[in-house]
């Protein structure tokens, strides 16, 4: 099964607001308002950020938002700060026997 | 509050199985909804999910796995394990293990490395 399809990476300023797009198919995240995005740090478990496509679990800061159009979901990261470059990784559910599948994860860098 | 915490080897020979358990705390496994799963990311690769068994009794399996993983549920424990078959180099990775819902794995272990490796 194919993951979804992330960049590789995206890079900011500190202060400025970036995008990560994930683009699947109508099958999963076209299908489904099941899309979530998760926070990796290198030797750290992933953090969920946004589920439901667009729902932020409690803690999570407000200068992270999640929204989908067609086939394709995105994370919104304002104000980015120097503590968000990380590794992220979307997620979806699949109407097949896959079930869930992740992007490919996009490397995020603060200049 | 809910945690889990995963445990097994972190060495296993080409050919043989590699099994990890996943120990819940702070509630049961078998009192809250939802699903329980098992994902691994390889060395300087992305997240790939494993499989994952819903607390009324389904599973599902990753289909380019499946002939090869079981997951299964100990409740006296307040456990989950994750057996997979037959590993190679290419299974070295940390394995995780979640609990989850159709939309966010919401809560995660901190993930344990398992290399293969003769």
């Amino acid at each position: 099964q194919s993951a979804l399809t992330q960049p590789a990476s995206v890079s900011g300023s500190p202060g400025q607001s970036i995008t990560i797009s994930c683009t699947g198919t109508t099958s999963d995240v076209g299908g489904y308002n099941y899309v979530s995005w998760y926070q990796h740090h290198a030797g750290k478990a992933p953090k969920l950020m946004i589920y439901d496509v667009t729902n932020r679990p409690s803690g999570v800061s407000d200068r992270f938002s999640g929204s989908k159009s067609g086939n394709t979901a995105s994370l919104t990261i304002s104000g980015l700060q120097p503590e968000d470059e990380a590794d992220y990784y979307c997620n979806s559910y699949r109407s097949s026997s896959t079930r869930w599948v992740f992007g490919g994860g996009t490397k995020v860098t603060v200049l | 509050q809910l945690q889990v915490q995963e445990s097994g080897p972190g060495l296993v020979k080409p050919s043989e199985t590699l099994s990890l358990s996943c120990t819940v705390s702070g509630g049961s496994i078998n009192n809250n909804s939802y699903y329980w799963g098992w994902i691994r990311q390889p060395p300087g690769k992305g997240l790939e999910w494993i499989g994952s068994f819903y607390y009324s009794g389904s599973t599902y399996y990753n289909p380019s796995l499946k002939s090869r993983v079981t997951i299964s549920v100990d409740v006296s424990r307040n456990q989950f394990s994750l057996k997979l078959t037959s590993v190679t180099a290419a299974d070295t990775a940390v394995y995780s293990c979640a609990h989850h819902g159709p939309g966010g794995f919401h809560i995660w272990g901190q993930g344990t490395m398992v290399t293969v490796s003769s």
